[in-house]
This record gives structure tokens, sequence and C-alpha cells, in this order.
């Protein structure tokens, strides 16, 4: 079935530090990929849509200039959390959907990042 | 905007029991609904999917139905086992690409 690739699956960075996370798909094409944060014992909450070649749409109240998406080709997403804090510290996961191969979205393996 | 809601938060069986998970949402209209199964710190796999025509989807011991009318959904898991325990998680989506909205998932422990 359709994969996403997503790294890296933990990292922990000092706050005031840029991080980068990449989901790939690795079979497909990704014209679209959603961008979710899960903080514990919470449910997953949509931070952003990526779009291939055009400009993210993020949900209200995430910061679209602190969590830089770019989706340069068709199978790559990328979010940077930019002077991370603390309070950043959380799962963060992408999705995405191969339409060739039916409706379900595939999920990355996730991101734990510890900002400290 | 959809709300989806799952109970119970958390539950725990003996193994071999057979148990539903229950899911609503508000917005009856939707695409299709989805359940996956998250192991702590883990990504999301994808249990079963429900295309909002369909009333019910079948995978090994797992069966998930859907009454859209009543925005409600149900997983059945069959003679559960301990390698059953993780979040079980339920989301929807009301349109073609439009992205999934997540319940906050039931906490399943599966005692041997």
């Amino acid at each position: 079935g359709a994969v996403v690739s997503q790294h890296p699956s933990r990292v922990i960075c000092k706050s005031g530090t840029s991080v980068k996370i990449e989901c790939r798909s690795l079979d497909f094409q990704a014209t679209t990929m959603f961008w979710y944060r899960q903080f514990p014992k919470q449910s997953l909450m949509l931070m952003a849509t990526s779009n291939e070649g055009s400009k993210a749409t993020y949900e209200q109240g995430v910061e679209k200039d602190k969590f830089l998406i770019n989706h340069a080709s068709l199978t790559l997403s990328t979010l940077t959390v930019t002077s991370a804090h603390p309070e950043d510290s959380s799962f963060y996961i992408c999705s995405a959907r191969d339409r060739d191969r039916g409706y379900g979205y595939t999920f990355g393996s996730g991101t734990r990042l510890t900002v400290v | 905007k959809q709300e989806v809601t799952q109970i119970p938060a958390a539950l725990s069986v003996p193994e071999g029991e057979n148990l539903v998970l229950n899911c609503s949402f508000t917005d009856s209209a939707i695409y299709n609904l989805q359940w996956f199964r998250q192991d702590p710190g883990k990504g999301l796999t994808s249990l079963l999917l429900i295309q909002s025509s369909q009333r019910e989807q079948t995978s090994g011991r797992l069966n998930a139905s859907l009454d859209k009318s009543s925005g409600r959904s149900t997983l059945y898991i069959a003679a559960s086992q301990p390698g059953d325990s993780a979040t079980y998680l339920c989301a929807v989506r009301n349109s073609g690409n439009t992205p999934l909205v997540f319940g906050k998932g039931t906490r399943l422990s599966v005692i041997a």
C-alpha cells in the first residue's frame, strides 16, 4: 500500500533553535499533505494543509511564521518549527492520500519533538 | 464544525472478551469514516475505512459499522488479545480532499 516516510522520528533541541521535519510519499504523488499535532492524551489536531507548489493553509490559532511548511515537490513536504519553545514539544505527524489506491489517508510514523 | 466523540476514553478487559468501541460525530454529511490504531509514541495504522454509502467493513477480528444518519460508528473487536492493547482513534472526513477530524481515542488494555 501507500507509504509515507517521516523523519526524524525523535528530536531534542534547545530553545530558540529550529527543527525541520520531512514527510515523503514513497510510491505515490501527494498533491496535498496534512500536518497534525498531538499533545499527550489529546487527539490529533490539524495544523495546516500543504499543497504542492502553493502556500500552505493554516488552521486558526496556528502561527504560519512559526511553523513553516514547504511542499516543493509532489513527494516531499517539510514542516520547520522555528525558534522552538518548550511549549512546542509535541508529536507531529503528516498524512497524505494516494488517489490511485483508494479513499483512505496514510500517515507518517510521526516525530516526537522535545524542546529543552 | 465537525466534532468527533469517542466513548469510553479508556477500557480494560480480560483476554478473550469481545468488546465495542463507540464513535459519534455531529455532522452526518460525511464522506467516509476511518478507524485507526495508535501504539504509544508511534504513528497511526489504518484499520478500517467505511465510505458514506456503506454500513460496515470487516477485517479479521475487527468489524466497523456506520450509521450515518444518526452520526454513529462502532468498532467491534472479537476475542481480544493482549496485542490489541493500543489507542483506537475514529476519524471522519466531510468531503473528498478535506482533512480528517479525529476523536480523542479510546485507550484499550487487554489483560492476559
